[in-house]
């Protein structure tokens, strides 16, 4: 299965600033996908990023408070700007595994903002 | 859009009996149905999926089996061990047209007892 390198694993942020979450994949993949995941709950996608398009993003979610970018078919990155204490979360990419086998997530970018 | 929904929200069960978690969704154009494992601090890691045109799919103590018609799908654990304890998570995806991107369920925290 594809594998994805995400970094940082974890942060703490003072609120105001922005942070740049990355997602590496081993192999080209048609489109990548960032969650968050908020205490104790499930993962809601945020954008759909493809490469060569401006991403997709979801209800909720705008490219002003969570830019991406997708310079190629192996790496994103996910800003998470401006930042107040309710973005503090865990953020994962995923990408649909080239091979046919499911979704994989990175190791996700654990966010505090203080 | 799609919206899955995940019953129990909590499963405790005494170590070697089953465990059942269900999930409905919406959206009939939906064809592929993945349950993951996340464990504390890790990232999701998928166990088992199905995709529309099977009923039924089996890998050793774990099985999915699905209703189209009722649009709800069920993971079947069997001589549950305390290694089974985590939180699962069912998700559905509508395909191609949508982007393919996967809508998750609320999650099930199962708890072993050993």
């Amino acid at each position: 299965s594809a594998v994805i390198s995400q970094k940082p694993s974890r942060d703490i942020c003072q609120r105001g600033t922005s942070l740049t979450i990355q997602c590496q994949v081993d192999s080209q993949v048609t489109m990548m996908f960032w969650y968050r995941q908020q205490p104790g709950q499930s993962l809601t996608l945020i954008a759909t990023a493809n490469q060569g398009s401006e991403a997709t993003y979801e209800s909720g979610f705008v490219i002003d408070k969570f830019p991406i970018s997708r310079p190629n078919l192996t790496f994103s990155t996910l800003t998470v700007s401006n930042m107040s204490p309710e973005d503090s979360s865990i953020y994962l990419c995923s990408v649909e595994d080239p091979t046919g086998y499911g979704y994989t997530f990175g190791s996700g970018t654990r966010l505090t903002v203080v | 859009g799609e919206n899955v929904e995940q019953h129990p929200s909590t499963l405790s069960v005494q170590e070697g009996d089953s465990a059942v978690i269900k999930c409905t969704y919406s959206d009939s154009a939906s064809n592929y149905f993945p349950w993951y494992k996340q464990e504390l601090g890790k990232r999701p890691q998928l166990i088992i999926d199905i995709r529309s045109n099977v009923g039924e799919k089996k890998d050793q103590r774990i099985a999915v089996t699905l209703n189209k018609t009722a649009k709800h799908f069920s993971l079947h654990i069997t001589e549950t061990q305390p290694e089974d304890s985590a939180v699962y998570f069912c998700a559905a995806s509508s395909g191609m047209e949508y982007g393919n991107k996967l809508v998750f369920g609320a999650g099930t925290i199962l708890r072993v007892k050993s």
